[in-house]
C-alpha cells in the first residue's frame, strides 16, 4: 500500500527565503505526483504536476522535482512571500489504470513579514 | 469552463437524517472522486468512478453511497448520518488514463458537513 508522508507538518520562514518543503513516498511504481496548494476553508488548487518520466516541472516561483527511485519529490518556493502561507500537500498516482491519488497529510507553511 | 462544482458549501445535519452532496464537472472527464477531509488525517477516498454506470469503493466507504449515471454528476449519498461523517467532503475529477496529456485531478471547493 502506498504511503506517503510530508514533513515537518508546519513550517514558518522569514518573508523572502528560499524555502523546500518534502515529500516522501514508498512505492516507486507511481504514474505521476502532484503538488497542491490549500488555503484554509477552502478547497486545493493544483500547483505542479510531474509525470513519472520526468524529473521537475517549474512555474513562476515554484520548482517541483521527482526523484522516483528514491522515493522523494521536493517542492522548491524562491523568494518566499506572505501570500504564499497556505497548506502544500503532495499526492502520488499509482501505475494501474484505475489508480487513484494517495495523498500526504500537508505541510502548512506560514512565511512571516 | 466552471471545472468541477460541489454543492452546497455548508450543511448541517441532524444524527439520523439524510441528504446528497452533488457534485458536476464540465471537462469530459472519465474518473471521478470523492474524497473527506478530517483535521490532521490528510484526504481520505470514499468512491471512485472510472465512467457513467461504473463506481467502486474506496478506503473508507461505510456510510456513504454514489451513482454515477452521466459523465458530469457523480452524487454522494448519506443515508443515516452520524456524528462520525462530520468533515470537509471533495469531489475531484481526472482523464481517462493515457499517456500524453495531463492527467492531473482537478478539485471542487469542497462542502463542510456538521452532523449533531
Amino acid at each position: 500500500k502506498q504511503e506517503v508522508t510530508q514533513i515537518p507538518a508546519a513550517l514558518s520562514v522569514p518573508e523572502g527565503e528560499n524555502l523546500v518543503l518534502n515529500c516522501s513516498f514508498t512505492d516507486s511504481a507511481i504514474y505521476n505526483l502532484q503538488w497542491f496548494r490549500q488555503d484554509p476553508g477552502k478547497g486545493l488548487t493544483s500547483l505542479l504536476l510531474i509525470q513519472s518520466s520526468q524529473r521537475e516541472q517549474t512555474s513562476g516561483r515554484l520548482n517541483a522535482s521527482l526523484d522516483k527511485s528514491s522515493g522523494r519529490s521536493t517542492l522548491y518556493i524562491a523568494a518566499s512571500q506572505p501570500g504564499d502561507s497556505a497548506t502544500y500537500l503532495c499526492a502520488v498516482r499509482g501505475a494501474g489504470a484505475n489508480s487513484k491519488l494517495t495523498f500526504g497529510k500537508g505541510i502548512t507553511l506560514s512565511v512571516r513579514p | 469552463n466552471a471545472g468541477v462544482t460541489q454543492t452546497p458549501k455548508f450543511r448541517i445535519l441532524k444524527i439520523g437524517q439524510s441528504m446528497t452532496l452533488q457534485c458536476t464537472q464540465d471537462m469530459n472527464h472519465n474518473y471521478m472522486y470523492w474524497y473527506r477531509q478530517d483535521p490532521g488525517m490528510g484526504l481520505k477516498l470514499i468512491y471512485y468512478s472510472v465512467g457513467a454506470g461504473i463506481t467502486d469503493k474506496g478506503e473508507v466507504p461505510n456510510g456513504y453511497n454514489v451513482s454515477r449515471s452521466t459523465t458530469e454528476d457523480f452524487p454522494l449519498r448519506l443515508e443515516l448520518a452520524a456524528p462520525s461523517q462530520t468533515s470537509v467532503y471533495f469531489c475531484a475529477s481526472s482523464r481517462l488514463f493515457g499517456r500524453s496529456a495531463n492527467y492531473g485531478y482537478t478539485f471542487g471547493s469542497g462542502t463542510r458537513l456538521t452532523v449533531v
